[in-house]
């Protein structure tokens, strides 16, 4: 079965630092890997996701991802992050583009905080 | 184009009960999936309905059950409630095999 791994619980940027949340994931074949962000009281909204190809994706809110298979990793990176960034993301992993009959396994989500 | 709804925004059981859960597709889309998040933690799949069939589950026990209707909005049932249930319940619809999942805002769910 897959699994995700997000090793941060909390990370704590200034605003206008770069950032990046790790993600780890365990799949034997070619997985679909996504990042969410949920806000508070909000549901979750799709940043990006990757399945083939270009390992390098690009999402909506400036935010991109590299997916690198000999490390098992989909990190997610930002260049420059606004006080609207604070929230939680999750990593999650699927066996179909859409999660499918199994779902989307989702990883445990890093708490994002942006200093003045 | 309308979002995903969920209803009701806020609930309290307690052990034993039994609780039904609302939620109403984003237009056209005729894939729902539910996903519960216990605090501090990542959502956790619980099981999809496609044209009105469960077409997957995951590693929940048989008292979750669900419904999915006609016009595609959906239903989770919960019953004899655990403690452990307590959590923030999330729909997300789709269309077949497409990869975007939209999300409601949830449920939250109180078991005293």
């Amino acid at each position: 079965a897959q699994s995700v791994t997000q090793p941060d619980i909390h990370i704590t940027v200034s605003e206008g630092a770069s950032l990046e949340l790790r993600c780890n994931y365990s799949y034997g074949a070619t997985p679909y890997l996504f990042w969410y962000v949920q806000s508070p009281g909000q549901g979750l909204q799709l940043l990006l996701k990757y399945f083939s190809g270009d390992t390098l994706v690009q999402g909506i809110k400036g935010f991109e991802a590299e997916f690198k298979r000999s490390q098992s990793s989909f990190n997610l990176r930002k260049p420059s992050v606004h006080w609207s960034d604070a929230a939680e993301y999750f990593c999650a992993v699927a066996t179909y583009s859409g999660g499918g009959a199994d779902g989307l396994t989702f990883g445990k989500g890093t708490h994002l905080i942006i200093q003045p | 184009e309308t979002g995903v709804t969920q209803s009701p925004t806020h609930l309290i059981k307690t052990r034993g009960q039994q609780v039904t859960l609302r939620c109403s597709s984003q237009s056209g889309h005729n894939t729902v999936s539910w996903y519960q998040q216990a605090l501090g933690q990542g959502p956790q799949f619980i099981f999809q309905y496609y044209r009105e069939e469960e077409n997957g589950r995951g590693n929940f026990p048989p008292r979750f059950s669900g419904l999915q209707f006609p016009n595609y909005s959906s239903e989770l049932n919960v019953n004899a409630l655990e403690l452990d249930d307590s959590a923030l319940y999330l729909c997300a619809s789709s269309l077949p095999q497409d990869e975007k999942l939209f999300f409601g805002s949830g449920t939250q769910l109180s078991v005293l």
